[in-house]
């Protein structure tokens, strides 16, 4: 069975502070993606990334950056300088090779103080 | 622009009437989702559609329905049968299949008294 698991259930920092998302996940399958969406106050889910677990060379995109490390079964988020429009709840999922459907972590919600 | 529109933003109803919750896209995705999300969860599969005139219950598809007449449209149906209908309701969609990275619309707040 597939399993995502985003231990951290809220964080709160000061802006301008880095900040780490944590995300686990247990699969059987050797071929498996694996993303990170964010929900804003507004609602609507995000897309940020999408990695394939054949790739796990980190991902920068301005002051985001992703960690896949497959040997801890991990692919953590980090907010560089946050800023108080980081604040949001973010869901890390997974999905198998064979289309058999997504699973959701639970989220983070984050607060960024001014 | 392309994207995902879902009408309306919020609905409210009385206990025991069906709604209809409206979801288009115009990205030519092939795959269209419906989910429940309650306060403070995270999200949960109600439908999903990989093709036209095709879909498959989720993990909580009961009290619920839907249709996939045309590519752009996947209207979900809360029905009467639907025991806590009181919710946020996202649709998205995704060019193929689970693989890939999924489209959310704003969502509906539905209310149900």
């Amino acid at each position: 069975a597939q399993k995502v698991t985003q231990a951290q259930t809220e964080i709160s920092v000061v802006e301008k502070e880095d900040v780490t998302l944590d995300c686990v996940y247990e699969t059987r399958d050797t071929t498996y993606y694996l993303f990170w969406y964010k929900q804003p106050p507004s609602g609507e889910l995000v897309f940020l990334i999408r990695r394939n677990s054949f790739d796990e060379q980190n991902e920068i995109s301005g002051r985001y950056s992703w960690n896949f490390q497959k040997s801890t079964s991990s692919f953590n988020f980090t907010i560089t300088a946050s800023q108080v429009v980081d604040s949001a709840v973010y869901f890390c999922a997974l999905s198998g090779n064979r289309d058999d459907k997504i699973i959701f972590g639970k989220g983070t919600r984050l607060h960024i103080l001014p | 622009d392309g994207g995902i529109t879902q009408s309306p933003k919020y609905l409210f109803r009385k206990e025991g009437q069906n709604v209809t919750l409206s979801c288009e896209q115009n990205l030519n995705h092939d795959a269209m989702y419906w989910y429940r999300q309650d306060p403070g969860q995270g999200l949960r599969l109600i439908y999903y559609s990989q093709i036209v005139n095709d879909f498959q219950k989720g993990d909580i598809a009961e009290g619920y329905s839907v249709s996939r007449e045309k590519k752009e449209s996947f209207p979900l149906t809360v029905t009467s049968a639907q025991k806590n209908p009181t919710a946020f309701y996202l649709c998205a969609s995704s060019i193929q299949g689970w693989r890939y990275e999924q489209y959310f619309g704003p969502g509906t707040r539905l209310t149900v008294t």
